[in-house]
């Protein structure tokens, strides 16, 4: 089976920067993807890793250790638009449909 | 071209009744799966359909049920409802031959509310 670990809150002001750290234990991995969610919307893909390293794209970086089951998701220039929920995830044992973790619920503030 | 679209966007349901979810995957995608989110957690897998199949399935009982049709389009059934089963339901399509690196994308799901 799989399970994802997030810290449940993270606080942080306009134009700062935030990490939100997840750690996994999962039997086949097939790469860590992150997904962001507003109150009230559907979650929307932010980044996959498949291998380890950092992955940039905009204001949003992504970063994944396969050696110590950990990834997480670097905010830069904090927006109040980035105020929502985060989460990791990764495939299921058969590759096909996702796991996710807790979620992280960012809150930007002025 | 249309994204993932479910209806209805919400529902309130007496305890002991049945209820029927609708999904029409993004164009193009042929594979449709259902996860339950409670208030406050990640997303939960129901199952996942492909040519009109049930190909995987999570830890749900068999009041879930799921239908997939011709045109890709889904359903989730979900039989003699329990307060427990007042979640956000989302419906998420894919591509099933393009493996498990690809993202996929949901719908805003329905929020379903068993009183």
């Amino acid at each position: 089976g799989q399970s994802l670990e997030q810290p449940s809150e993270v606080t942080a002001v306009e134009g700062a920067i935030v990490q939100i750290n997840c750690t996994y234990q999962t039997s086949g991995f097939y790469g860590l993807s992150w997904y962001q969610q507003h109150d009230g919307g559907a979650p929307t893909f932010l980044s996959y890793n498949a291998l380890d390293g950092l992955e940039e794209t905009g204001r949003f970086s992504s970063f994944l250790s396969r050696s110590d089951s950990y990834g997480y998701l670097l905010l830069q220039e904090l927006q109040m638009k980035d105020s929502a929920s985060y989460f990791c995830a990764v495939r299921g044992d058969y590759g096909q449909n996702f796991v996710f973790g807790p979620g992280t619920r960012l809150s930007v503030l002025p | 071209d249309a994204g993932v679209t479910q209806s209805p966007t919400h529902l309130i349901k007496t305890r002991g009744q049945q209820v029927t979810l609708r999904c029409s995957p993004k164009s193009g995608h042929d594979t449709v799966s259902w996860y339950q989110q409670a208030l406050g957690q990640g997303p939960q897998f129901i199952f996942q359909y492909y040519e009109e199949e049930e190909r995987q399935r999570g830890n749900f009982p068999d009041r879930f049920s799921g239908h997939q049709f011709p045109n890709y389009s889904s359903e989730l059934n979900v039989n003699a409802l329990l307060l427990g089963d007042s979640a956000l339901y989302l419906c998420a399509s894919s591509l099933w031959l393009t493996g498990p690196n690809t993202e996929a994308f949901f719908g805003q799901g329905t929020r379903l509310t068993v009183v």
